[in-house]
Order: structure tokens, then C-alpha cells, then sequence
């Protein structure tokens, strides 16, 4: 099956600094990539939808000058949590659409501290 | 690591009842989410199973049971918008990480 590789797999970083989430497909273009956040023991929230040399569309809720996506090629988008702050601390997961099915990236465990 | 197995096509038809069956094997387990997946679609939430026993909630049901490492989807009364594909998700222990299975791509037919 498609493969969705998404890196770091975990980050531990200061309040006040940025992170950038990259989401790749390995072997599949995607011309569309989702990317999600879980709080614990919650169900995964979406958050945008990241279009390829389009501007990504965002959920109700999310801070578009936050969450900065970028989808500059069509085997990679990025997510960068900008400023973060505890409370952005949170699992956030990408996925990618192949053969009209979804694979996900193993998700980024973000800790702000 | 995680194994996850799920029937990959089902059919039935429009009125009836289906279950799907999920099957995992995992190092420490916390929870078991199913989710719906319409074609081009991002997935959406349907359930989450924590204890052993059947959770209802409107047409849908699922069950778990933690010692077996085996879920269900029963999806009732089936409409023809139904069909899609259901991804079955263990939930790791001590990890906010979800393992999705590859999804039963069920089809509903008149």
C-alpha cells in the first residue's frame, strides 16, 4: 500500500519557538493531505486541508497565521505551529489520499514546555 | 508494532445489517477507533471503545473485546450514503499514536 512518512515523530521545544511537521508520500503523488490533531483520548480532530500550489483550507476554529501549511510539491506538505505554546502541545497526524483511499503519516507528538 | 486486520471489500444490500470485524495485535493497548471514510474524504469519527462491551449510538454500533484484541463495526438499517470505507484504529498505550487499518470499503447495493 501508499506509504505516508511523517516527520519528527516526536518534538519537545520551548513556548515562543516555531515547529515544522513535514508530511511526505513516498511512493504516490498526493495532490491532497489532511492534518490532524489529537488531544488525549480524543477522537483526531481535522484541522486543514492542504492542497498542492493552492492555499490550504482550514477548519472552523483553527488559526490559519498559526498553523502555517505549506503543499509546494505534490509529494510533500508541511505544518508549522508557530509561537507555540502549551497548549499546543498535542499529537498531530497527516494523511494522504491514493487510490481513493487515506494512509496517515505515524503522527508527531508535540510537547511545549 | 501494531497488526491490524480488516476485511478489505464488503457488499450489502440497502435495509440490511453488516458487521465488520477487526482484528489487532498490539505492545499495550488504550482504545479502539472506527472511522468513516467517503472516497476523496477525510475521515470522520464514528466511534471510540475503551471497555469491553458493545457501545450503541444511533444505527452504528461497536464492540470490543480487550482480551481477544477483536472489535466490530454493525452498521443496521444500511442506506445507500453508507457506503464508504470503515477504518478500524487501536490506540497505543502511553501513546497518543493511532495505527489505522487499511479500511473495509463497503458497498451498498438497491
Amino acid at each position: 500500500g501508499a506509504v505516508v512518512s511523517q516527520h519528527p515523530s516526536w518534538v519537545i521545544c520551548k513556548s515562543g519557538t516555531s515547529v515544522k511537521i513535514e508530511c511526505r508520500s513516498l511512493d504516490f503523488q498526493a495532490t491532497t493531505m489532511f492534518w490532524y490533531r489529537q488531544f488525549p483520548k480524543q477522537s483526531l480532530m481535522l484541522m486543514a486541508t492542504s492542497n498542492e500550489g493552492s492555499k490550504a483550507t482550514y477548519e472552523q476554529g483553527v488559526e490559519k497565521d498559526k498553523f502555517l501549511i505549506n503543499h509546494a510539491s505534490l509529494t510533500l506538505s508541511t505544518l508549522t505551529v508557530t509561537s507555540a505554546h502549551p497548549e499546543d502541545s498535542s499529537f498531530y497526524i497527516c494523511s494522504a489520499s491514493s487510490m481513493d483511499k487515506l494512509f496517515f503519516g505515524s503522527g508527531t507528538q508535540l510537547s511545549v514546555l | 508494532g501494531q497488526n491490524i486486520d480488516q476485511p478489505t471489500e464488503m457488499t450489502a444490500t440497502e435495509g440490511a445489517i453488516v458487521q465488520i470485524n477487526c482484528t489487532y495485535q498490539t505492545s499495550g493497548f488504550n482504545g479502539l477507533f472506527w472511522y468513516q471514510q467517503h472516497a476523496g474524504e477525510a475521515p470522520t469519527f464514528l466511534s471510540y471503545n475503551v471497555l469491553d462491551g458493545l457501545e450503541e449510538k444511533g444505527r452504528f454500533s461497536s464492540f470490543l473485546s480487550r482480551s481477544k484484541g477483536y472489535s466490530y463495526l454493525l452498521l443496521k438499517e444500511l442506506q445507500m450514503k453508507d457506503s464508504a470505507s470503515y477504518l478500524c484504529a487501536p490506540q497505543r498505550a502511553g501513546s497518543y499514536q493511532l495505527t489505522f487499518g487499511k479500511g473495509t470499503k463497503l458497498s451498498v447495493i438497491p
